[in-house]
C-alpha cells in the first residue's frame, strides 16, 4: 500500500479562495517533502522542498506568499495555495526521499485543482 | 543532476515484451538508475531500481549496460494496465535529500 498519502484528491474551488493540500509519510518519518506541480501533457516540475523545522525553499519562479508550505511534524507537510486563480490549476504531488537514492521513492496520489 | 534521455512514445502489443530504452551518457559512479511511471491522473509509482548489475523484481526486469551509460526498462508481457508514462531518473548514492528531476519520459501505449 502506499506509504505517502495524499489529500485531497482532486479539489474545485472558486477564484481567489485558498486551498490546502496534506501530504503525510505514513509508515516512516520525513524530514524533507517535495512538492511538484504538474500541467497537462507535461512533466513533473519541482514547486518546493518541504523542511520540517524549518522554512521551505522554493524554485525559481515559484511564489513563496502564494504557496505556503509546513511542515508541522516529521510526518506532515502542506501546501496551501492561496488566493488562488484559475492558472493555478493543476495537478500537485508530494513525495518524500525515504531512504535515498539507495531505495524506492513515494509519492502521494495527486491533488487535481480546478479552480473557476 | 545528470539527464537523461528517452524516446517520446512507444507502441506495444498486449502480452507482448516490451523495452523501454535511457540513455545516461554523463551518468557518474554514484548514480542510482531508478525507473518510475506515471498512471493518468495519479503520482508517480515506483517501477525499479539499480546500480550496475542487471535487477529483476516482480514488475519489470532492468538490464544496464557495461558501461552504464544507458539502460533499458524491459515489461515482460505488457497489459493495458502497464500504458502510463515511464521516467528514467538518475538519482545520487551519495545525497540522501535528493529530489527528482523529471524529464517528458516515454508514453507507453499498449494495444489491445
Amino acid at each position: 500500500g502506499a506509504v505517502v498519502s495524499q489529500h485531497p484528491s482532486w479539489v474545485i474551488c472558486k477564484s481567489g479562495t485558498s486551498v490546502k493540500i496534506e501530504c503525510r509519510s505514513l509508515d516512516f518519518q520525513a524530514t524533507t517533502m517535495f512538492w511538484y506541480r504538474q500541467f497537462p501533457k507535461q512533466s513533473l516540475m519541482l514547486m518546493a522542498t518541504s523542511n520540517e523545522g524549518s522554512k521551505a525553499t522554493y524554485e525559481q519562479g515559484v511564489e513563496k506568499d502564494k504557496f505556503l508550505i509546513n511542515h508541522a511534524s516529521l510526518t506532515l507537510s502542506t501546501l496551501t495555495v492561496t488566493s488562488a486563480h484559475p492558472e493555478d490549476s493543476s495537478f500537485y504531488i508530494c513525495s518524500a526521499p525515504f531512504g535515498g537514492a539507495r531505495t524506492e521513492a513515494f509519492f502521494g496520489q495527486g491533488t487535481r485543482l480546478t479552480v473557476v | 543532476d545528470a539527464k537523461t534521455t528517452q524516446p517520446n512514445s512507444m507502441e506495444s502489443n498486449e502480452e507482448e515484451p516490451v523495452h523501454l530504452p535511457c540513455n545516461h551518457s554523463t551518468i557518474s559512479g554514484t548514480d542510482y538508475i531508478h525507473w518510475y511511471r506515471q498512471l493518468p491522473s495519479q503520482g508517480p509509482e515506483y517501477v525499479i531500481h539499480g546500480l550496475t548489475s542487471n535487477v529483476n523484481n516482480r514488475m519489470a526486469s532492468l538490464a544496464i549496460a557495461e558501461d552504464r551509460k544507458s539502460s533499458t526498462l524491459i515489461l515482460h508481457r505488457a497489459t493495458l494496465r502497464d500504458a502510463a508514462v515511464y521516467y528514467c531518473i538518475l538519482r545520487d548514492g551519495n545525497n540522501y535529500g535528493q529530489n527528482f528531476v523529471f524529464g517528458p519520459g516515454t508514453r507507453l501505449s499498449v494495444l489491445p
